[in-house]
């Protein structure tokens, strides 16, 4: 099985600047990243995701992640927020293998809220 | 576009009533899911289907139940015996190959009055 955990429940950030949303998961087998993103009462939009090859991995709305598999880390990051960035995130994976095969685990969520 | 589309996406529902939730994609992907999501718990899964007239019991099937008729449909009915329905449900398929990955749906906000 594979878990999932997100280490800030909210991140508050003023625009312009740099953000990161740390994730790091655990697994007993390889695994699939994904980062989403949703807005209030909206479905989820994926934003980005590691399946193989280069571990830095870049999204859309300017979002990149690095996987990190020594620590078993994906964290997302963006160089320069704007307000419309202000959503909740979340980190998610599945499990490439074993009886996990093709479910998505989540962590809890991260809220970023960017002030003017 | 394919995507998938979830209605109605409010519900209202009395205390003892069964409700049905749709959910239908166009993506032509075998494998569909049903997650709540409640507020600081994340998303957890209901229950997934990975083939048509087969599902599986997710996380938190209790009260809960599922058909899969057809490729493309995949509801969820909530039944009187959820003790707790009142969430925001989303709808999710899976993709292969280079979509790999799920795709969701706006969601459907059910509050029990």
């Amino acid at each position: 099985a594979q878990s999932v955990t997100q280490l800030d429940s909210q991140v508050p950030v003023f625009e312009e600047a740099p953000v990161e949303l740390r994730c790091n998961y655990s697994s007993s087998v390889s695994v699939y990243l994904f980062w989403y993103v949703q807005y209030p009462n909206q479905g989820l939009q994926l934003l980005l995701k590691y399946l193989s090859g280069s571990t830095l991995v870049k999204g859309i709305n300017g979002f990149e992640a690095e996987f990190n598999k020594s620590q078993t880390s994906f964290h997302l990051r963006k160089p320069s927020v704007h307000i419309s960035d202000t959503a909740e995130y979340f980190c998610a994976v599945i499990g490439a293998g074993g009886t996990s095969y093709g479910k998505l685990t989540f962590g809890q969520g991260t809220i970023l809220t960017v002030h003017p | 576009d394919g995507g998938i589309t979830q209605s109605p996406k409010y519900l209202f529902r009395k205390e003892g009533q069964n409700v049905t939730l749709s959910c239908e994609q166009n993506l032509n992907h075998d494998a569909m899911y049903w997650y709540r999501q409640d507020p600081g718990q994340g998303l957890r899964l209901i229950y997934y289907s990975q083939i048509v007239n087969d599902f599986q019991k997710g996380d938190i099937a209790e009260g809960y139940s599922v058909s899969r008729e057809k490729k493309e449909s995949f509801p969820l009915t909530v039944t009187s015996a959820q003790k707790n329905p009142t969430a925001f449900y989303l709808c999710a398929s899976h993709g292969q190959g280079e979509n790999y990955g799920y795709t969701f749906g706006s969601g459907t906000r059910l509050t029990v009055v």
